[in-house]
């Protein structure tokens, strides 16, 4: 079975800081990979998604992530954090294109001045 | 494009009521998935629909259904409340390979 581990429960960045959060996948194959963002209240938005190819990909709101096939992750990256990426993140894996994900617990991200 | 769109918002009940969950999907997409989330267990995976059939079933008790009807719109029941049921019940409707998640309905169980 697929599992999602996300090691950081709780991050605190300064504005302006890089970020790196990270997620590492339990699957045989190379999975769909996923990460979402949760502001409080809402629903999940896709940052980026990775499915082949180039193993860095580039999502929206300035972020990127690195497939590394070798050691099972898939790491989310943001050069400069900005207050407004104040949420929870949550990775998330997909055996194909029409399978259910599976999400990790999240990490929750705090942006201070 | 108008987003996938969950009503009601937020619902109150009490333990051993039912509750039904309505969710519309982005026009066109015909894939509409439940997931429940909790702080304790996370985001969880409770079934698909596709074109009115489910097509996957996570490890729920089987108080919970869902349905789907012809327009793709999708309804999620709970039957016999639990107190465990309090949860954001978040609806995703998909196109390919990517998932597009509505804004959620929260219920509280009393």
């Amino acid at each position: 079975a697929q599992s999602v581990t996300q090691p950081d429960i709780h991050i605190t960045v300064s504005e302006g800081a890089s970020l790196e959060l990270r997620c590492n996948y339990s699957y045989g194959a190379t999975p769909y990979l996923f990460w979402y963002v949760q502001s409080p209240g809402q629903g999940l938005q896709l940052l980026l998604k990775y499915f082949s190819g180039d193993t860095l990909v580039q999502g929206i709101k300035g972020f990127e992530a690195e497939f590394k096939r070798s050691q099972s992750s898939f790491n989310l990256r943001k050069p400069s954090v900005h207050w407004s990426d104040a949420a929870e993140y949550f990775c998330a894996v997909a055996s194909g294109g029409n399978t259910p994900l599976v999400f990790g617990k999240g990490t929750r991200l705090s942006v201070i001045a | 494009k108008a987003g996938v769109t969950q009503t009601p918002r937020y619902l109150i009940k009490t333990r051993g009521q039912q509750v039904t969950l309505s969710c519309s999907p982005i026009s066109g997409h015909r894939s509409v998935s439940w997931y429940q989330q909790t702080p304790g267990q996370g985001l969880q995976f409770l079934f698909e629909y596709f074109s009115e059939t489910q097509r996957n079933k996570g490890n729920f008790p089987g108080r919970f259904s869902g349905r789907q009807f012809s327009n793709s719109r999708s309804e999620m029941n709970v039957s016999t409340l639990e107190l465990g049921d309090s949860a954001l019940y978040l609806c995703a409707s998909r196109v390919e390979n990517e998932q597009f998640f509505g804004p959620g309905t929260r219920l509280t169980v009393l």
